[in-house]
């Protein structure tokens, strides 16, 4: 069965400083994987996907994310975080027949320290 | 306008009451989804309807039922309220079914059963 994990629960960085959130995922078929925000209050946005191509992908608001087939991985990264980049990130992959049923991980909390 | 909206945003009642969300998208998408997150911020799809026919029905107990008038809405009926329903509910819809796996959320409801 799919799956994702995010092995830390909740994570610190000070304003400035770069930030990576690491994924993981179990599927057997080429995944489809995403990365979501969701910031106090609502709902989710997508912040970047990987279908296929460049393992490298870019998104909204400054972070990339790159694919990593032997490491079953999608990290994303941010140079330097904003205080307004603190929020849950969630990693999620496309599964089933449709890749529109979307399986999310538990999610990384992320504080920013001013 | 608000792309997904659903409504109401909080929902406080009593077990055993019979409770309806209600979401409506102005995307003009053709696949709508509830999904669950639970007080641990896991986030776990429910239904899924594409053009008012349900194609996802996860392992949900049939008190919830699923209503899609017509492709912009889709109602969520709860029966029996239990305790252990309490969480936030998302409605979220996408563009093509099995191609983008680009989910638009609502802010959700936040659902407390006391």
């Amino acid at each position: 069965a799919q799956s994702v994990t995010q092995p830390d629960i909740h994570i610190t960085v000070s304003e400035g400083a770069s930030l990576e959130l690491r994924c993981n995922y179990s599927y057997g078929a080429t995944p489809y994987l995403f990365w979501y925000v969701q910031s106090p209050g609502q709902g989710l946005q997508l912040l970047l996907k990987y279908f296929s191509g460049d393992t490298l992908v870019q998104g909204i608001k400054g972070f990339e994310a790159e694919f990593k087939r032997s490491q079953s991985s999608f990290n994303l990264r941010k140079p330097s975080v904003h205080w307004s980049d603190a929020a849950e990130y969630f990693c999620a992959v496309g599964a089933g027949t449709s890749y529109d049923k979307v399986i999310f991980g538990p999610g990384t909390s992320l504080s920013v320290i001013p | 306008d608000t792309a997904v909206s659903q409504t109401p945003k909080y929902l406080v009642t009593q077990m055993g009451n019979d409770k309806s969300i209600k979401c409506e998208q102005n995307l003009g998408h053709d696949t709508m989804y509830w999904y669950k997150q639970d007080s641990k911020k896991f986030l776990k799809i429910m239904f899924s309807y594409n053009n008012k026919e349900l194609i996802i029905n996860e392992t949900v107990p049939n008190r919830f039922s699923p209503k899609s008038p017509d492709k912009a809405h889709l109602n969520l009926h709860i029966n029996s309220l239990e305790l252990g329903d309490s969480a936030v509910y998302f409605c979220a819809s996408s563009q093509d079914y099995g191609t983008s796996g680009k989910l638009f959320f609502g802010s959700g409801t936040q659902l407390s059963v006391l």
